[in-house]
C-alpha cells in the first residue's frame, strides 16, 4: 500500500521569496516520487524525480527536492518565486512491479506581484 | 516527438448519454493508463494497459465504464450511460516499456461535463 499526503492545499507567497510545497509519503517498497505541475488548461508537466539516486533531486525551472527517507518526506522548494510559478503542483509516489502512481490532493501556488 | 494527445478537449452530455474519449500515447510506449479527477477531489488511477492486455483495472468505478486499446496503440475509454458523478477530467498519460524508465508522460486530459 501507498499514500501521499501534501499537507497544504494552498500556498501564497510573495515574487521573489522562497516557496516551499511539503509533501508525505508512505510505501510499502522503495518508491519513485515525482513532482509535477499543472498551469491552468494544461497537461501535467513533469518537474523532477527522485528514483534512488542522489537524495537531492534538481528539476526544471530552479525547483528541487530533497528525498528524506527517515522523515518519509519530499518536499519542493524553490529559492525564488516567479509570476509564471503559479500553478497546481502535485507530489506523486510509485511503486511495486509496475510503478503503480498514488497522486496527492495537489497544492496551488499563488505568487503575490 | 509528439506528446500524449487526448480527444477531445472539452465535452459536454446529458446524464444517460454516451461519451467516448480517446488518448493517443507517445509512439511506442508500451504503457497507457487512465486517471480521472473529478472536481475537488485528488487524481486517481482507473487504469493500465501494457500493449493491449489490461494489466491493472482496479481503479475502474462501475461497469459504465469501458476501456480499450485495440493493437496496443490508441486506447478509447467509453462512459455509458453517463451519470452527474461522471463529470471531471481524464488524463491519459503513457511510458515506456522495461523497469528503466517510471515517468509517466500526461496528456492534456479531457473536461468531461454530464448535465
Amino acid at each position: 500500500a501507498q499514500s501521499v499526503t501534501q499537507l497544504d492545499s494552498h500556498v501564497s507567497v510573495s515574487e521573489g521569496t522562497p516557496v516551499l510545497l511539503r509533501c508525505n509519503y508512505s510505501s510499502s517498497y522503495s518508491p519513485s516520487l515525482f513532482w509535477y505541475v499543472q498551469h491552468p488548461n494544461k497537461g501535467l508537466q513533469l518537474l523532477l524525480k527522485y528514483t534512488s539516486a542522489a537524495t537531492l533531486v534538481k528539476g526544471i525551472n530552479g525547483f528541487e527536492a530533497e528525498f528524506k527517507k527517515s522523515e518519509t518526506s519530499f518536499h519542493l522548494t524553490k529559492p525564488s518565486a516567479h509570476m509564471s510559478d503559479a500553478a497546481e503542483y502535485f507530489c506523486v509516489v510509485s511503486s511495486g512491479g509496475y510503478q503503480k502512481v498514488t497522486f496527492g490532493t495537489g497544492t496551488k501556488l499563488q505568487v503575490i506581484p | 516527438e509528439a506528446g500524449v494527445t487526448q480527444f477531445p478537449s472539452h465535452s459536454v452530455i446529458e446524464k444517460g448519454q454516451t461519451v467516448t474519449l480517446r488518448c493517443d500515447p507517445i509512439s511506442g510506449h508500451d504503457n497507457l493508463y487512465w486517471y480521472r479527477r473529478v472536481m475537488g477531489k485528488e487524481i486517481k488511477f482507473l487504469l493500465h494497459f501494457v500493449k493491449e492486455s489490461k494489466q491493472d483495472e482496479s481503479g475502474m468505478p462501475n461497469n459504465r465504464f469501458l476501456a480499450e486499446r485495440t493493437g496496443g496503440t490508441y486506447s478509447t475509454l467509453k462512459v455509458q450511460p453517463a451519470e452527474l458523478e461522471d463529470s471531471g477530467v481524464y488524463f491519459c498519460a503513457s511510458s515506456p516499456s522495461g523497469r528503466a524508465s517510471y515517468e509517466q508522460y500526461f496528456g492534456p486530459g479531457t473536461r468531461l461535463t454530464v448535465t
